[in-house]
């Protein structure tokens, strides 16, 4: 039973573009929505995140907008470059509890 | 102020032997999770926990695998009598009580069972 689900495995964009990264949850519960970037041989990193309180949240080159009526959010990553290349993995959960992670979209950002 | 800490690294075991997996939080950080990642799947949340206290174990397999975050030292993943299906890579993440909801990850441990 999949709570969060990232349904493209992979995407190729080219450097200088928008990269968009998406991710559907099932529970509309779920109040608290985080990404995390993962390196081969390390551990997720953490990128951005948004309270359903809100529907946008942007650091520098990094935006995530919520949708909580279609239960869905995404990242975006513009411009990409090719250090974005890496794994990314959608999270959410209800505040306080444990969070549920999708199966991760690899990014391959082309020079 | 160093990351959270994981060690081993990585872990080779025999079907039958015990496998013990250590996480140091970052300084600091008073909880503890546990996530399993199976080849080709996502993170799996297994367990939570803060010092001496399991908040959440819903994650966890019932039989053979135990998880504390004793008052002091690191936290602990113990799963006894390991078989094949148990070989994933375990990341341990910690958060402050400030903002439980950001994670900080460690490395993870590559646990392989022949």
């Amino acid at each position: 039973d999949q709570q969060v689900k990232q349904n493209s495995p992979s995407l190729s964009v080219q450097e200088g573009r928008i990269s968009i990264l998406n991710c559907d949850y099932t529970n509309s519960m779920f109040d608290y929505f985080l990404w995390y970037k993962k390196y081969p041989a390390e551990g997720p990193t953490f990128l951005i995140s948004i309270s359903s309180i809100k529907d946008k949240n942007e650091d520098g080159r990094f935006t995530v907008f919520l949708n909580k009526s279609a239960k869905h959010l995404s990242l975006h990553i513009v411009p990409s470059q090719p250090g974005d290349s890496a794994v990314y993995f959608c999270a959410a959960g209800i505040a306080g509890n444990q969070f549920y992670f999708g199966t991760g979209t690899s990014l391959t950002v082309i020079p | 102020n160093a990351g959270v800490m994981q060690n081993p690294r990585h872990l080779v075991r025999r079907r039958g032997q015990e496998a013990r997996l250590r996480c140091s939080p970052m300084k600091g950080h008073s909880h503890v999770y546990w996530y399993r990642q199976l080849p080709e799947e996502g993170l799996k949340f297994m367990v939570y926990l803060q010092k001496e206290n399991i908040i959440d174990e819903s994650g966890m397999p019932k039989e053979r695998f135990s998880a504390e975050f004793p008052k002091e030292g690191p936290s602990i993943l113990r799963i006894q009598q390991v078989v094949r299906g148990d070989s994933a890579a375990y990341f341990c993440a910690s958060s402050p009580i400030t903002d439980q909801e950001t994670q900080y990850f460690g490395p993870g441990t590559r646990l392989l069972v022949l």
